[in-house]
C-alpha cells in the first residue's frame, strides 16, 4: 500500500518569512495530493491540491510543487502570518482508491 | 458546498456504555464515507471506509464488532463505539467524498467528536 512520510514534524519560522513542508509517497500510481490544516481540535481543512498532471499549483501566499519521478510534493507558504499556525498534513491517493493517505503531520508555529 | 456535519461534538460517557456518532453530508451526496481517528498530536488514522448500502471496510487492527459502522444513506453514516473503555477516548472524525466525478478523492471533513470515557 501508500506509504507517505512528512517532514519536518515541527517547524517554527518568523513572521513574513516563507514556510515548506515536504512530503514522499512510494506508490507511483498516487495522482492526487491534497494539502489539509488543521488547528487545534478542529476539523483538517483542504486548503490546496494538485494533479498528477501539472507540476505547480498556487493560491495566493499557497503554492504546492510536484515531482512525479522522485515520488516527493511540497507546500510553500509565503510571507507567513501568526494565523497560518497549524498543523499541516499532506495525503496522496489514487484514482482507483478510496481513501487518502496521510503523511504524520507538520505544526507550524509563526513567531509575530 | 461539500459541508460535512458530525454529531455530537463531545461526549463523555461511562466505561460500558455505546456511543453513537452521525457524520452527514449536507448539501451533497456520498457514496462513501471515512472515519478516522486522531490521538493528541498525530495524525488521522484511517479506521474505516463506510459505503452506502454496504458493509464498511474495516482496517487492519480495527475490531468491526467494537466500532459498528452503517451507512443507511447517501447522506448519513453513524459509528458506534460499543462497550466504551478508557482507552476508547479519542477524537473521532468523518469526511466524505465528494462527487467530483472525476475520479479524485477529495474528501471534506467533519468538525470531529471528542469522546472521553470515565
Amino acid at each position: 500500500g501508500e506509504n507517505v512520510e512528512q517532514h519536518p514534524s515541527t517547524l517554527s519560522v518568523q513572521e513574513g518569512d516563507s514556510a515548506v513542508i515536504k512530503c514522499t509517497y512510494s506508490d507511483s500510481a498516487s495522482n492526487y495530493f491534497p494539502w489539509y490544516k488543521q488547528e487545534l481540535g478542529k476539523r483538517p481543512q483542504l486548503i490546496i491540491d494538485i494533479r498528477s498532471n501539472v507540476g505547480e499549483k498556487k493560491d495566493q501566499r499557497i503554492a504546492v510543487t510536484l515531482n512525479k519521478t522522485a515520488k516527493h510534493f511540497s507546500l510553500h507558504i509565503t510571507e507567513t502570518q501568526p494565523e497560518d499556525s497549524a498543523v499541516y498534513f499532506c495525503a496522496a491517493s489514487t484514482s482507483g482508491a478510496n481513501n487518502l493517505f496521510f503523511g504524520t503531520g507538520t505544526r507550524l508555529t509563526v513567531i509575530p | 458546498g461539500a459541508v460535512v456535519s458530525q454529531h455530537p461534538s463531545r461526549v463523555i460517557c461511562k466505561s460500558g456504555t455505546s456511543v453513537k456518532i452521525e457524520c452527514r453530508s449536507l448539501d451533497f451526496q456520498a457514496t462513501t464515507m471515512f472515519w478516522y481517528r486522531q490521538f493528541p498530536k498525530q495524525s488521522l488514522m484511517l479506521m474505516a471506509t463506510s459505503n452506502e448500502g454496504s458493509k464498511a471496510t474495516y482496517e487492519q487492527g480495527v475490531e468491526k464488532d467494537k466500532f459498528l459502522i452503517n451507512h443507511a444513506s447517501l447522506t448519513l453514516s453513524t459509528l458506534t463505539v460499543t462497550s466504551a473503555h478508557p482507552e476508547d477516548s479519542s477524537f473521532y472524525i468523518c469526511s466524505a467524498r465528494g462527487g467530483s466525478g472525476n475520479g479524485y478523492n477529495e474528501q471534506f471533513f467533519g468538525p470531529g467528536t471528542r469522546l472521553t470515557v470515565l
